[in-house]
């Protein structure tokens, strides 16, 4: 009966692959994002989707790139990993988008070695 | 571009001690301000949320206050139990959910 969802929870892997993040929320939710936290703790919005469609695209490097195949589901697929893209990513979501308390996932811990 | 600051980094107190985590930011055009916990491994918990008209939020052992013009808030906690530590977040709104964070404050409550 987790609210969001994401899997998995560790991810290791090498330079140059390709991973996918999964994230799923079950509050009914209009709105869902993709955090990064790096090393030093910061948190910092990467994208979010209201019902599917694009509304936050920070300056995130294109091998980045979201899908929400539905409004419950927003995953991250990660092409050519560096070994900067070493962080926690987390997943969240909110009723519609705006001004609203904002509901984490448990995060996805990715090494890239 | 908007700011976070939270002071101390960490925080050690020992166990019935009331407490106050500050938190300042530099741009006072913000929809609400939020404070989150977040434990070791887990994701983070939102505690309070204090929209830009209002002055504060209770819950329970948890007061946050927000003073938008100075570019400040506080989150009081009552109390303090060893439970209570974790990692306490702050971070506002500017518009569309686009929540700017700061870094934090490791609160350890000694038993």
């Amino acid at each position: 009966d987790t609210a969001v969802s994401q899997t998995p929870k560790y991810l290791v892997t090498q330079m140059g692959n390709d991973k996918s993040i999964k994230c799923e929320q079950n509050l009914g939710h209009d709105t869902m994002y993709w955090y990064k936290q790096d090393s030093k703790k910061f948190l910092k919005i990467m994208f979010s989707y209201n019902n599917k469609e694009l509304i936050i695209n920070e300056t995130v490097p294109n091998r980045f790139s979201p899908k929400s195949p539905d409004k419950a589901h927003l995953n991250l697929h990660i092409n050519s990993l560096e070994l900067g893209d070493s962080a926690v990513y987390f997943c969240a979501s909110s009723l519609r988008g705006g001004q609203e308390k904002l509901f984490f996932g448990s995060g996805t811990q990715l090494s890239v070695l | 571009k908007q700011e976070v600051t939270q002071i101390p980094a960490a925080l050690s107190v020992p166990e019935g001690e009331n407490l106050v985590l500050n938190c300042s930011f530099t741009d006072s055009a913000i929809y609400n301000l939020q404070w989150f916990r977040q434990d070791p491994g887990k994701g983070l918990t939102s505690l309070l949320l204090i929209q830009s008209s209002q002055r504060e939020q209770t819950s329970g052992r948890l007061n946050a206050s927000l003073d938008k013009s100075s570019g400040r808030s506080t989150l009081y906690i009552a109390a303090s139990q060893p439970g209570d530590s974790a990692t306490y977040l702050c971070a506002v709104d500017g518009a569309n959910s686009k929540l700017t964070f700061g870094k934090g404050i490791t609160l350890s409550v000694r038993p």
